[in-house]
C-alpha cells in the first residue's frame, strides 16, 4: 500500500524566511509519480509539480525549488524568501502507474504561515 | 484556471437528503476522480472513471455513486446525507488514463449538512 507521510503540521515562518516542506512516501512501485500541491484560503488545490520515479534532478522555479532522493523516499519542497501569499496547506501526494488506475494518495498536508 | 469545472461550489442540505454534484473535465481528458477532503480523513480517493467507465474505487460509501456520461462529464452522487458527510468535495481530471500525466483539480463543492 502506498503512504505519504507530511511530519510536519504546522510551520510559522516571518516573510523572507527560507523554508523547506518535508515529505516521506512508501511504495512497492518502481514506477510512480509524486506532486505537490497548495491550498490557499479559497480552497482550490492548486497543481505544483510532478515529478516521476525515474528522474532525480531536483527543480527550481522561481522562489521554489525541490529535491528528489530517492535514497531516502522524500521529496521535499523549499520556499525560498518566503511570502504572505505562500500561506497555505501544501499537500504532498503519490500516484501510482499501473494500467488506468492512477488515484493520488495524500499527506495529511502542512499549513505554513508566513507573518509579515 | 485548471479546466475542471464544479458545480455547484456550496451546497447547504439536511440530513436524510440526497445531492448530486457536477464535474466536467478538461477538454480531452478521459479520467474522472472523485475525492473527499474532511477535517478527520483528510483527502482520500473516493473513485475513478476513466471513458465512461468505472476504473477504481476507494474509501466510497454505499450510499455514494458516481458516473461518467459519454460527453465525459460526471455526477457525484450522495444518498442519506449525514452530518459527518459535511466535506469539500473534489473533482480532477487526467489524460489517456494509462498514465497521470497531471492531475488538474476543480475548484471543489463544499457540502454542508445540516
Amino acid at each position: 500500500a502506498q503512504k505519504v507521510t507530511q511530519a510536519q503540521t504546522e510551520i510559522s515562518v516571518v516573510e523572507k524566511e527560507d523554508v523547506t516542506l518535508d515529505c516521506v512516501y512508501e511504495t512497492r512501485d518502481t514506477t510512480y509519480y509524486l506532486f505537490w500541491y497548495k491550498q490557499p484560503p479559497s480552497g482550490e488545490l492548486v497543481f505544483l509539480i510532478r515529478r516521476n520515479s525515474f528522474d532525480e534532478q531536483n527543480e527550481i522555479s522561481g522562489r521554489y525549488s525541490w529535491n528528489f532522493q530517492k535514497s531516502t523516499s522524500s521529496f521535499n519542497f523549499t520556499i525560498t524568501a518566503s511570502q504572505v501569499v505562500d500561506s497555505a496547506v501544501y499537500f504532498c501526494a503519490l500516484s501510482e502507474v499501473s494500467g488506468a488506475n492512477s488515484k493520488l494518495t495524500f499527506g495529511k498536508g502542512i499549513t505554513l504561515s508566513v507573518r509579515p | 484556471d485548471s479546466g475542471v469545472t464544479q458545480t455547484p461550489k456550496h451546497l447547504i442540505t439536511a440530513t436524510g437528503q440526497r445531492v448530486t454534484l457536477r464535474c466536467s473535465p478538461r477538454s480531452g481528458d478521459l479520467s474522472v476522480y472523485w475525492y473527499q477532503q474532511s477535517l478527520d480523513q483528510g483527502l482520500q480517493f473516493l473513485i475513478q472513471y476513466y471513458n465512461g467507465e468505472e476504473r477504481a474505487k476507494g474509501n466510497i460509501l454505499e450510499r455514494f455513486s458516481a458516473q461518467q456520461f459519454p460527453d465525459l462529464h460526471s455526477e457525484l452522487n450522495l444518498s442519506s446525507l449525514e452530518l459527518g458527510d459535511s466535506a469539500l468535495y473534489f473533482c480532477a481530471s487526467s489524460g489517456s488514463g494509462t498514465s497521470l500525466k497531471g492531475a488538474f483539480f476543480g475548484q471543489g463543492t463544499r457540502l454542508t449538512v445540516v
